[in-house]
């Protein structure tokens, strides 16, 4: 079954640190992957996607992503955190169920932030 | 571009009431739309996936008879809260896609049911 894991329920990093959040996935064929991130009260941003080809994905506001199909994994990265960046990231995959392409989300991973 | 609208952003209730939320895809027509809910501090639950002119499919546990979608045309769908109870209450989202994996999400609606 398809699944996508994110372990990491909490991180928190300064400010001007760099971040990787991670995110594993399952998944039987070629994956379609994202992420979106999502602040307080709002609805999800896409953040990047990777559908094939080059595996080291740059996405809007900073953040890239690299695909590793040996690890099974899609983590993201960014070298330098603004403090706007706090916030919640899911990773998603892309599942073809019941005649319809939906998205299977991770658990999230909640951004701190410190000055 | 692709740009989703919800409305009404927040929503309060009373228990027994009817409330429709709306779900518009600006600037790019749907083939689908999504509806998720949202409890605090979880990920996005899918309650169901819609096509224009079609009857919505619904994941497993979601009562179709509370949760009544329309998907009238390519950038327009409502998700109908029936009968609210204050445990319906949570944060929904839409989403809709043109086609294949990509869906763009609306702001989300805070539904509060006293």
């Amino acid at each position: 079954a398809q699944s996508v894991t994110q372990p990491d329920i909490h991180i928190t990093v300064s400010e001007g640190a760099s971040l990787e959040l991670r995110c594993n996935y399952s998944y039987g064929a070629t994956p379609y992957l994202f992420w979106y991130v999502q602040s307080p009260g709002q609805g999800l941003q896409l953040l990047l996607k990777y559908f094939s080809g080059d595996t080291l994905v740059q996405g809007i506001k900073g953040f890239e992503a690299e695909f590793k199909r040996s690890q099974s994994s899609f983590n993201l990265r960014k070298p330098s955190v603004h403090w706007s960046d706090a916030a919640e990231y899911f990773c998603a995959v892309g599942a073809r169920m019941d005649s319809s392409y939906k998205l299977i989300f991770g658990s999230g991973t909640r951004l701190l932030v410190r000055p | 571009g692709a740009v989703v609208s919800q409305h009404p952003s927040w929503v309060i209730c009373k228990s027994g009431t009817s409330v429709k939320i709306e779900c518009r895809s600006l600037d790019f027509q749907a083939t689908t739309m999504f509806w998720y809910r949202q409890f605090p501090k979880q990920s996005l639950m899918l309650m169901a996936t819609s096509n224009e002119g079609s009857k919505a499919t619904y994941e497993q546990g979601v009562e179709k008879d509370k949760f009544l979608i329309n998907h009238a045309s390519l950038t327009l769908s409502t998700l109908t809260v029936t009968s609210a109870h204050p445990e319906d209450s949570s944060f929904y989202i839409c989403s809709a896609t043109p086609g294949h994996y990509e869906q763009y999400f609306g702001p989300g609606t805070r539904l509060t049911v006293t």
